[in-house]
């Protein structure tokens, strides 16, 4: 147990729609990386968050967006919802203020885009 | 930018058996080396982890992995399985200039036969 959670654990929604998935950061982290994994494939970074504010992002398309809140959950929204976007959505929280960053990961909300 | 490639996409190995999952990654700056385990419908767990000093570094349930810089690999060996250890694995990279996203690989598929 990492203290990471996520939810909803399973959605499924239709093509044009918009999602909202949540996040609570383990104990003590500020920093918040949402991570999209594929069927079959390893996780792609999506962005991240430090200290509420967007600290990186990766290869994503701008509606692909994200929220940190004071007490450091976050969430991650998806606008316009594409049939490519169905995967496991996985946040991890660490706390790189006093050096190595370890991140430790949620269980992933599975998403289905029908 | 890092790459990580993981030679391997699948590994059949028998109960009691040794095992190496294979793990080699591409950069152009110093990095920090994880493996993180993937269960069936679950998020990933840190296994474990090459930050600084020792180069062999241990899990608590018998993994063990060996950083080389010279051949820019971080390979993943146990010497006996079990079937619990049935699963998916995944090596990461990330930079040590702060705090970096982490880059995967596709992953490997262990599969403990009994």
């Amino acid at each position: 147990e990492t203290g990471v959670t996520q939810s909803p654990t399973h959605l499924i929604k239709t093509r044009g729609q918009q999602v909202t998935l949540r996040c609570s950061s383990q104990s003590g982290h500020n920093t918040v990386s949402w991570y999209q994994q594929a069927l079959g494939q390893g996780p792609q970074f999506i962005f991240q968050y430090y200290r509420e504010e967007e600290n990186g992002r990766g290869n994503f398309p701008p509606r692909f967006s994200g929220l940190q809140f004071p007490n450091y959950s976050s969430e991650l929204n998806v606008n316009a919802l594409e049939l490519d976007d169905s995967a496991l959505y996985l946040c991890a929280s660490s706390f790189p203020d006093r050096g190595p960053a370890t991140q430790y990961f949620g269980p992933g909300t599975r998403l289905t885009v029908l | 930018a890092q790459s990580v490639t993981q030679l391997d996409s699948q590994v059949p190995v028998f109960e009691e058996a040794p095992v190496e999952l294979r793990c080699n990654y591409s950069s152009s700056v110093s990095v920090y080396l994880f493996w993180y385990v993937q269960y069936p419908n679950q998020g990933l767990q840190l296994l474990l982890k090459y930050l600084s000093g020792s180069t062999l570094v241990e899990s608590i349930n018998g993994f063990e992995a060996e950083f080389n810089k010279s051949q820019t690999s971080f390979h993943l060996r146990k010497p006996s399985v079990h079937i619990s250890d049935t699963a998916e694995y995944f090596c990461a990279v990330t930079t040590n200039s702060g705090n970096t996203p982490l880059v995967f690989g596709k992953g490997t598929r262990l599969s403990v036969i009994a």
